[in-house]
């Protein structure tokens, strides 16, 4: 049950797209669709913007988009904001033993 | 809505119990789980365990600590626990209480637990 792999960080300028990356196994990402992605502010708890892979909540900005290849799923998010700055991380369903994080990602607008 | 409650601060060996009162949802909602997850800056997003209603009750516990959890609803008070026996300092981390439908869509306000001596 080891944690899911995200890069350490990623940058991009206002208005251009960035990709995180999340990498599991056949355990979870590669056999659950049950792949979320969460946005997390400094002292906040984290927030849903992405569930089922590729599903969006409400009020969250279609500039959110998910997917899956095999065992990896990735977060893109398109036309860059200031307030997209923030702390990134995937959830995959893992089975019996419940749920599995990724490491992280720090999203700088440069 | 979950509003977390519990110690804050902790020796080694002690035992961490935290609750989570839920409103607007019921803890035997046959759709949701009821997770306890953590945070730290050395080990990120950690699922602990969480505990579901499906006919009967379940738990599924994480590897990493599942010798040392317990996690308990309690249907009277619509309300989920957690305890973490014998805590060490590297149980040191923010930890969060959250439903999930097959993702987290509810946390709580997050409660910082410190383990010292």
């Amino acid at each position: 049950q080891s944690a899911l792999t995200q890069p350490r960080s990623v940058s991009g300028f206002p208005g251009q797209s960035v990709t995180i990356s999340c990498t599991g196994t056949s355990s979870d990402v590669g056999t659950h669709n049950w792949v979320s992605w969460y946005q997390q502010h400094p002292g906040k708890a984290p927030t849903l913007m992405i569930y089922d892979v590729n599903k969006r909540p409400s009020g969250v900005p279609d500039r959110f988009s998910g997917s899956k290849s095999g065992n990896t799923a990735s977060l893109t998010i398109s036309g860059l904001q200031t307030e997209d700055e923030a702390d990134y991380y995937c959830c995959s369903y893992a089975g019996s033993y419940g749920w599995v994080f990724g490491g992280g990602t720090q999203l700088t607008v440069l | 809505q979950l509003k977390q409650s519990g110690p804050g601060l902790l020796k080694p060996s002690e035992t961490l119990s935290l609750t989570c009162a839920i409103s607007g949802d019921s803890v035997s909602n046959y759709n949701a789980g009821w997770n306890w997850i953590r945070q730290s800056p050395s080990r990120g997003l950690e699922f602990l365990g969480r505990t579901y209603y499906r006919s009967k009750w379940y738990n599924e516990y994480a590897l990493s600590v599942e010798s040392r959890i317990t996690i308990n609803p309690d249907t009277s008070k619509n309300q989920v626990s957690l305890q973490l026996k014998s805590v060490t300092p590297e149980d040191t981390a923010v930890y969060y209480c959250a439903r999930d439908l097959g993702f987290h869509d509810f946390w709580g306000q997050g409660t910082l637990v410190t383990v010292s001596s």
